[in-house]
């Protein structure tokens, strides 16, 4: 079975360019989570669809960020503009069921922002 | 305050020692604990759930003291594939979501 895919593996951008990363979840997967991890820091929470429906994105940095997820399959993640401390490595993790199911996490997109 | 605090180490151990990792967590209500492992530019894995009768799987223990918000994480003979970094994560039911500590990192030498 696949695991959860993240696109690119990395990207190398300029300052108020924008980005768009990819998120393929586990097949079946309801819950759809987004992470990410600023150089030095710990991994902290975005926002987490469910199906096609955002359950929560108090994690999200600002209004630059926008996450969907259109037919409650793949999902994407738009930067725009992007600024140097969005640097970091963004990582997507999806699990089944409405209650604690261990999320399993994509290999994650690296962002540098120049 | 951090929601889940970890000493960052490095921890440098010999092949073969015993290993104690610690973490404390600040909401009380938190309802489910987990030790992840990440390997040097990977993402996360699962290790082990923790519960408060403590469990064990191999050469790993792990511990939940509730009363302290306090957990623990025991490596016996390490090996050298053991070096990595060691996430404490507390997952926040009202909110479903996980929250990591900043990691411990673990280097085990010949």
């Amino acid at each position: 079975e696949a695991g959860v895919t993240q696109f690119p593996s990395h990207s190398v951008i300029e300052k108020g360019q924008t980005v768009t990363l990819r998120c393929d979840p586990i097949s079946g997967h309801d819950n759809l989570y987004w992470y990410r991890r600023v150089m030095g820091k710990e991994i902290k929470f975005l926002l987490h669809f469910v199906k096609e429906s955002k359950q929560d994105e108090s994690g999200m940095p600002n209004n630059r960020f926008l996450a969907e997820r259109t037919g409650g399959t793949y999902s994407t993640l738009k930067v725009q503009p992007a600024e140097l401390e969005d640097s970091g490595v963004y990582f997507c993790a999806s699990s089944p069921g409405t209650s604690y199911n261990e999320q399993f996490f994509g290999p994650g997109t690296r962002l540098t922002v120049l | 305050r951090k929601e889940v605090e970890q000493d960052p180490g490095p921890f440098n151990v010999p092949e073969g020692a015993t290993v104690a990792f610690n973490c404390t967590y600040s909401n009380s209500a938190s309802q489910s604990f987990f030790w992840y492992r990440q390997d040097c530019r990977k993402e996360p894995k699962l290790l082990m759930s923790v519960y408060s009768s403590g469990n064990e799987d191999g050469r790993f223990t792990a511990q939940l003291n509730r009363a302290s918000q306090y957990i623990s994480l025991l490596i016996r003979d390490s090996k050298l594939s053991d070096s990595a970094t060691y996430l404490c994560v507390v997952f926040s039911g009202g909110y479903n979501k996980l929250i990591f500590g900043a990691g411990t990192r673990l280097a085990v030498h010949p």
